[in-house]
């Protein structure tokens, strides 16, 4: 049983480029959630889906887009890369309970 | 969604019980209160959730006031591997369940 697994590890992106974060679970649940963690900071929301369909801005959406076509898949955009947005991106999937897993974790640098 | 207050930071000695405070003044009714505590740079992971009774697992107790406006976190034998940032968090009820967001939290540092 995988949980959250995210994709890629580590990524260097020049200014201006784009990209997209993976995130996939394999447990059913229907809440994924992506958060970023600068250093030395707790982490903040970026998107939320509480269903396969719906998805939300948290607190820091801007400069990202998320999808949410399947319950297991829910993917993090980065259209225009700025160095602003060089941080750790951590994926979590939860379900009614209320306990959220969490993926290991995607260190992004933006050069 | 209800804001949480949490000291920066804690020591506790090992094997001794670690109580970490969490106040939330302005929680709802429906609104619940949860713990996730971070270590290293590993993801978040979940401890304990409740909504107004007391409760306890595997890994810790959580207490909440009658006017449940704070609560505090028990690890009752904390060990050096305790060491982490741990997270209050109030989760809204209703249509407001989805979103989860984390604050600074406090860094707990068990010492031998």
């Amino acid at each position: 049983n995988a949980g959250v697994t995210q994709t890629p590890k580590f990524r260097i992106l020049k200014i201006g480029q784009s990209m997209t974060l993976q995130c996939t679970q394999d447990m059913n649940h229907n809440y994924m959630y992506w958060y970023r963690q600068d250093p030395g900071m707790g982490l903040k929301l970026i998107y939320y889906s509480v269903g396969a369909g719906i998805t939300d801005k948290g607190e820091v959406p801007n400069g990202y887009n998320v999808s949410r076509s399947t319950t297991e898949d829910f993917p993090l955009r980065l259209e225009l890369a700025a160095p602003s947005q060089t941080s750790v991106y951590f994926c979590a999937a939860g379900g009614t309970g209320g306990e959220l897993f969490f993926g290991e974790g995607s260190r992004l640098t933006v050069l | 969604d209800a804001k949480t207050t949490q000291p920066p930071s804690m020591d506790c000695a090992e094997g001794r019980a670690a109580n970490l405070p969490c106040n939330h003044s302005t929680i709802s009714g429906n609104e619940y209160v949860y713990w996730y505590r971070q270590i290293h740079s590993q993801g978040p992971q979940y401890i304990i959730h409740g909504l107004k009774n007391n409760e306890t697992n595997e890994m810790a107790s959580l207490i909440i006031t009658e006017d449940r406006k704070s609560s505090t976190l028990i690890l009752p034998h904390a060990t050096l591997r305790d060491t982490a940032v741990y997270y209050c968090i109030v989760r809204g009820g209703g249509t407001s369940y989805g979103k989860l967001t984390f604050g600074q939290g406090t860094i707990l540092t068990v010492h031998p």
